[in-house]
C-alpha cells in the first residue's frame, strides 16, 4: 500500500522553541491532513490541506501542502507544554476512480521541556 | 455534542474468547473505520465501511470482522482473539469519501489478550 515517511519520529524541545516536522510520500497525494493525539486520547484533526502549495494556519500551527504534492510540513511556533503529544500526518492519494483510503504516517512524538 | 464513542475503553481477555468492541457516532457520517495503533507502526486500518451494509478490508484485516447494519454503529468483532491482537484500537468516522477525508476519532479501546 501507500507509504508515508514521517520525520522526525521523536523530538525533545524547550518551551518557547519552534518545531518543524514533515511527511513525504512515494506518490502524489490529493489531500494532506495533520492530527494530534494527546496521551490516552484519540487523534484530533488539526489542519486539512486540499490544494498543492496551500498554506493553512490554526493558531500557532501552520501546515503546507508541498508543491510537488508528495510532501507536507507542520510547524508549531512558540511551543508550550500542552503541545506534548503525537502528531500524525495522513494523506489521500490522487483519486483515479473509486474510493481512495487515507494512509497515516507513524507519527512524531513531541516532548516539551518547561 | 458531536462525537464517536467506543466501548469498552479497556479490556483484558484470554486467547480464544470472542469479543466485540462497539463504536457509535452521532454525526450521521457515512464513512466509518477501525484502526489499530502499535508502537513504531502508527495507525493501521483494519476495516472500513462506506455506508450501511458496505464494508471492505483495510491493511490488516486478518482475525477481525465488522458489520454495518445501522449508519451510526460499526462494531469490531474478534472471533478468536490471540495475543498478537493486543493493541490500542480506534474507531473513526467522516462525512463522506467524495469530499472530506477529515476523520473524527473515538477515545480508543486498549485490548490485552493473554
Amino acid at each position: 500500500g501507500q507509504q508515508l515517511n514521517q520525520s522526525p519520529q521523536s523530538m525533545f524541545i524547550q518551551e518557547g522553541e519552534d518545531v518543524s516536522m514533515n511527511c513525504t510520500s512515494s506518490s502524489i497525494f490529493n489531500t494532506w491532513l495533520w492530527y494530534k493525539q494527546d496521551p490516552g486520547e484519540g487523534p484530533v484533526l488539526l489542519i486539512a490541506l486540499y490544494k498543492a502549495g496551500e498554506l493553512t494556519s490554526n493558531g500557532r500551527l501552520t501546515a503546507q501542502f508541498g508543491i510537488t504534492r508528495k510532501d507536507s510540513f507542520l510547524n508549531i511556533s512558540a511551543s508550550i507544554p500542552s503541545d506534548v503529544g503525537i502528531y500524525f500526518c495522513a494523506g489521500q492519494p490522487t483519486r483515479s476512480g473509486g474510493y481512495q483510503k487515507v494512509t497515516f504516517g507513524i507519527g512524531t512524538k513531541l516532548q516539551v521541556i518547561p | 455534542e458531536a462525537q464517536v464513542t467506543q466501548n469498552p475503553r479497556y479490556l483484558i481477555t484470554v486467547t480464544g474468547k470472542k469479543l466485540t468492541v462497539t463504536c457509535s457516532q452521532n454525526m450521521n457520517h457515512e464513512y466509518m473505520s477501525w484502526y489499530r495503533q502499535d508502537p513504531g507502526l502508527g495507525l493501521r486500518q483494519i476495516y472500513y465501511s462506506m455506508n450501511v451494509e458496505v464494508t471492505d478490508k483495510g491493511d490488516v484485516p486478518e482475525g477481525y470482522k465488522v458489520s454495518r447494519k445501522e449508519k451510526r454503529n460499526f462494531p469490531l468483532i474478534l472471533e478468536s482473539p490471540s495475543p498478537n491482537q493486543t493493541s490500542l484500537y480506534f474507531c473513526a468516522s467522516s462525512a463522506g469519501t467524495g469530499v472530506s477525508y477529515e476523520q473524527y476519532f473515538g477515545p480508543g479501546t486498549r485490548l490485552t489478550v493473554t
